[in-house]
């Protein structure tokens, strides 16, 4: 398997710009999560995905942030618009059913909005 | 309050010695599971270790184990003969049946030669 699969690794726009993350979980992982990364608030959670379904958006920090699963192989994450604030890096992790189990990290995409 | 706590924002060892990166967690559950993941500077996030709330035995890989001490509820990581390569940051996390993983605020690691 190829791991998780994030696009773009790189993504600089400009301030009210849309952006959208894309990420193709594990073939046969059940879960997906978006975690956002920054220096001030470490490593949180924004949303996961239990069969595609959002189970739990409380962290999405505000509604210019959107998130969908449309299938098992494919989600994505929205800004619009962009704001300097949100330039961070953005994982994609998914996992299996199995209770307390690893999740797999894609290589994140480094978002710098200017 | 903090699920996952992580002490030492920064350690420094020598090539080839050991080094303990602490790591103390707050749970209810009974079951849980306790991970330790390695960002080097390229960024990426790598599974290292896991050790289950019910597992007796402290977890081992390679040159990596986990000091588990349920009672004082510590998971600290190991390193033995460190390399320069595990120059990195190191976070301890914690995850309660399926929710999702919750993070530390990280340990840099720097190995010096």
């Amino acid at each position: 398997d190829a791991g998780v699969i994030q696009s773009p690794r790189h993504e600089v726009t400009e301030m009210g710009q849309e952006v959208t993350l894309r990420c193709k979980p594990i073939s046969g992982h059940d879960y997906l999560f978006w975690y956002r990364q920054t220096m001030m608030r470490g490593l949180e959670l924004l949303i996961y995905f239990n069969n595609n379904v959002p189970i739990d958006d409380s962290g999405m920090p505000e509604d210019r942030f959107s998130a969908k699963m449309p299938n098992a192989s494919f989600s994505t994450l929205k800004i619009q618009p962009s704001e300097p604030r949100d330039s961070a890096v953005y994982f994609c992790a998914s996992s299996s059913t199995v209770m307390n189990t690893e999740a797999f990290f894609g290589q994140g995409t480094r978002l710098t909005v200017v | 309050a903090q699920k996952i706590t992580q002490t030492q924002p920064g350690m420094f060892v020598q090539e080839k010695e050991a080094v303990t990166l602490d790591c103390t967690y707050d749970t209810s559950d009974q079951s849980y599971g306790l991970f330790w993941y390695k960002q080097p500077s390229s960024g990426e996030m790598i599974f290292l270790i896991y050790q289950g709330s019910y597992d007796e035995q402290n977890a081992t890989e390679g040159r990596y184990s986990l000091n588990f001490q349920k009672a004082r509820k510590s998971a600290n990581l190991v390193i033995s003969a460190s390399q320069l390569g595990d120059s990195a940051m190191y976070f301890c996390a914690m995850r309660e049946g399926n929710t999702p993983l919750v993070f530390g605020k990280g340990t840099r690691l720097s190995v010096i030669a």
